[in-house]
């Protein structure tokens, strides 16, 4: 069974061009999380989705962020008009489900470094 | 947003030894999870935690979910070269709210 699978894994944008990033979840899986790393730090949620819907989008940024989970295809989070500070990781998880034990145990991606000139 | 505070920041200690390391939260959650992240990979899940007072082992894992809900704890035994990594704690309320809330992580280092 192929993990969570994230491309692509390296990005480099100049200023003001746009990022996307995209996440395939493991198979079963319906549930998608991003998160953002910056160096020598922990993990910073941004949106959960399931497929269609957003259902917690607490931790993205108001401007220039979106994310979707069509029903067909993997998620995307896209990122535009990029500025430096959005250099990160950007890792996307994956569950089965949600509201009971074991089945929302999130399964996480290698990431994409985005790396803003 | 909120972030779990892990103890200790860094640690080195030599081949064989144990280590421990706890995480903390200001609010309770009803799941605790262990990751471990090698340079340039995604979070790898150790142990989840899904009851309060649990305590759960994996191979030289072991890890425990605190009585108040608001902590956690993992150990290593006997250490080997290969458990070098970053080790974050993440805490998850569920259902709806199934965001993780990590910790700011402990970074382990064994020399030979």
């Amino acid at each position: 069974n192929a993990g969570v699978m994230q491309n692509p894994r390296h990005l480099v944008r100049r200023r003001g061009q746009e990022a996307r990033l995209r996440c395939s979840p493991m198979k079963g899986h319906s549930h998608v999380y991003w998160y953002r790393q910056l160096p020598e730090e922990g993990l910073k949620f941004m949106v959960y989705l399931q497929k269609e819907n957003i259902i917690d989008e607490s931790g993205m940024p108001k401007e220039r962020f979106s994310a979707e989970f069509p029903k067909e295809g993997p998620s995307i989070l896209r990122i535009q008009q990029v500025v430096r500070g959005d250099s990160a990781a950007y890792f996307c998880a994956s569950s089965p489900t949600s509201g009971s034990r074991n089945t929302d145990t999130q399964y996480f991606g290698p990431g994409t470094r985005l790396t803003v000139l | 947003g909120q972030q779990l505070n892990q103890s200790p920041q860094s640690m080195f200690i030599q081949e064989g030894e144990d280590v421990s390391m706890n995480c903390t939260s200001s609010s309770i959650f009803n799941t605790w999870l262990w990751y471990k992240q090698d340079p340039g990979e995604g979070p790898v899940l150790l142990i989840a935690l899904y009851k309060a007072g649990e305590l759960t082992s994996n191979g030289r894992l072991t890890a425990q979910f605190g009585i108040t809900r608001k902590d956690s704890f993992l150990n290593i035994s006997a250490s080997i070269p290969s458990d070098v990594g970053i080790y974050f704690c993440a805490g998850q309320l569920g259902g709806t709210a199934s965001k993780l809330t990590f910790g700011t992580g402990t970074r382990l280092q064994v020399t030979l």
